[in-house]
């Protein structure tokens, strides 16, 4: 099966920063990459499919780059709503998914 | 507007069987673009994906968990359910049901874009 690998786990910013999460997978999956937003006590929200594909809804300070194994989820100018944790999944091959990114305040 | 509301005991004893069923309102669990799920998390832990049904009643799971797993749909109450058998204290989480939307399209049935606000399920004795 696919592992997927996110770093940093955690991230301290402040807002407006600009940020970068970075999620590799143990072999190709194309562009099969998803990135979901998990707030405490909250179901995930999905953020970007297709590694780049912006979710309808999402706010465009959020992007996403990257195929084959290696990808990146962006936040152009970090806001309040945004401290929260990120996953990134794979489906290329069923569905496994990296084991978070928390962003916390500086 | 599409709601999930998972329902089911909220503690399992060891070795017996989990049971939840995820009620979709605003919408058709027949409609045949959308795919369905369940995907859990222990406490203060990451995602895991459990499997996917479509309303024929097409099933795909994780092999971790596939000897355990059965995933139904019962569509005269617009329902679909989850079993897990011979559950451990490993198994405590919350489980979430969730929706693909496939818009007409091809599309994965591994992705979920609504989910379910989730239910804690804890294996105690």
């Amino acid at each position: 099966d696919i592992q997927m690998t996110q770093s940093p786990s955690t991230l301290s910013a402040s807002v407006g920063d600009r940020v970068t999460i970075t999620c590799r997978a143990s072999q190709s999956i194309s562009s099969w990459l998803a990135w979901f937003q998990q707030k405490p006590g909250k179901a995930p929200k999905l953020l970007i499919y297709k590694a780049s594909s912006l979710e309808s809804g999402v706010p465009s300070r959020f992007s996403g780059s990257g195929s084959g194994t290696e990808f990146i989820l962006t936040i152009s100018s970090l806001q309040p709503d945004d401290f929260a944790t990120y996953y990134c999944q794979q489906y290329n091959s069923q569905a496994t998914f990296g084991q978070g990114t928390k962003v916390e305040i500086k | 507007q599409l709601q999930l509301q998972e329902s089911g005991p909220g503690l399992v004893k060891p070795s017996e069987t989990l049971s939840l069923t995820c009620t979709v309102s605003g919408g058709s669990i027949r409609n045949n673009n959308y795919y369905w799920g369940w995907i859990r998390q222990p406490p203060g832990k990451g995602l895991e994906w459990i499997g996917s049904i479509y309303y024929s009643g097409s099933t795909y799971y994780n092999p971790s968990l596939k000897s355990r797993v059965t995933m139904s749909v019962d569509t005269s109450k617009n329902q679909f359910s989850l079993k897990l058998s011979s559950v451990t204290a490993a198994d405590t989480a919350v489980y979430y049901c969730a929706r693909r939307d496939c818009g007409g399209g091809a599309c994965s049935a591994y992705l979920f874009d609504y989910w379910g606000q989730g239910t804690l399920v804890t294996v105690s004795s």
